[in-house]
């Protein structure tokens, strides 16, 4: 069974900070996919990262896949409150059907 | 529509009733997905269907739990005798396999057993 932990679980802080949150695993994952939801919606795909070490920007977002594709990273610089909900990491299983996630990391950034 | 939609958005029942919940993928998505989220936890896949039929239903947790999706596009999930550890968010997500594995999810249903 592959599985994912996510750590933190929650991370509270102000507005202009930098976080890092990480997703890791003892299995290899042909690839991790970084979701974020807001209450009463579903989760929403932020990146995917398919090859070892590969580093992916949005904006202020930095997504980066471990050399031996077991873990991940998601840093965010100079947080803002409209960044604030809940992170995801999946990465699919073997034949492709379905999505492992972790348990998430809830974020708040106050102002 | 644009996007996967659910209904009902909330369901409050209660115990041992029968419940459906409703699932509208995007158009021309083949592969379509069930998860359940419980409070402050990830989602957690119940079933897949690549068509018409259920491609892998390890997920779902007894017997209690069917899914159907009969024309390949509209499926409902269908909960007999729901227990309180039933009550959760119950997700869908539709992909077009053939373009990798972004699953694009709906807003959920909210369940409440009473």
């Amino acid at each position: 069974t592959q599985l994912l932990e996510q750590s933190p679980q929650f991370l509270s802080i102000q507005e202009g900070e930098n976080l890092t949150v990480y997703c890791n695993s003892s299995s290899v994952f042909s690839s991790l996919q970084w979701y974020r939801q807001e209450p009463g919606e579903g989760p929403v795909l932020l990146v995917t990262v398919v090859t070892g070490g590969e580093v992916k920007k949005l904006k202020r977002l930095t997504f980066q896949f471990g050399d031996a594709r077991k873990d991940s990273s998601l840093h965010i610089t100079a947080a803002q409150p409209g960044d604030t909900g809940l992170y995801l990491c999946a990465g699919p299983n073997n034949a492709g059907n379905m999505l492992t996630f972790g348990g998430g990391t809830r974020l708040m950034v106050k102002p | 529509g644009a996007g996967v939609s659910q209904t009902p958005s909330n369901k409050v029942t209660e115990k041992g009733k029968y419940v459906e919940l409703r699932c509208d993928p995007i158009s021309g998505h083949t592969a379509l997905y069930w998860y359940r989220q419980s409070l402050g936890q990830g989602p957690e896949f119940l079933i897949y269907f690549q068509g018409t039929g259920a491609a892998d239903d390890s997920g779902l947790p007894n017997d209690r739990f069917f899914a159907v999706r009969p024309e390949g596009s509209v499926s409902t999930l269908k909960i007999q005798r729901t227990e309180r550890g039933d009550s959760a968010v119950y997700l869908c997500a539709s992909s077009y396999e053939l373009e990798g594995p972004e699953q694009f999810f709906g807003p959920g249903t909210r369940l409440t057993v009473l």
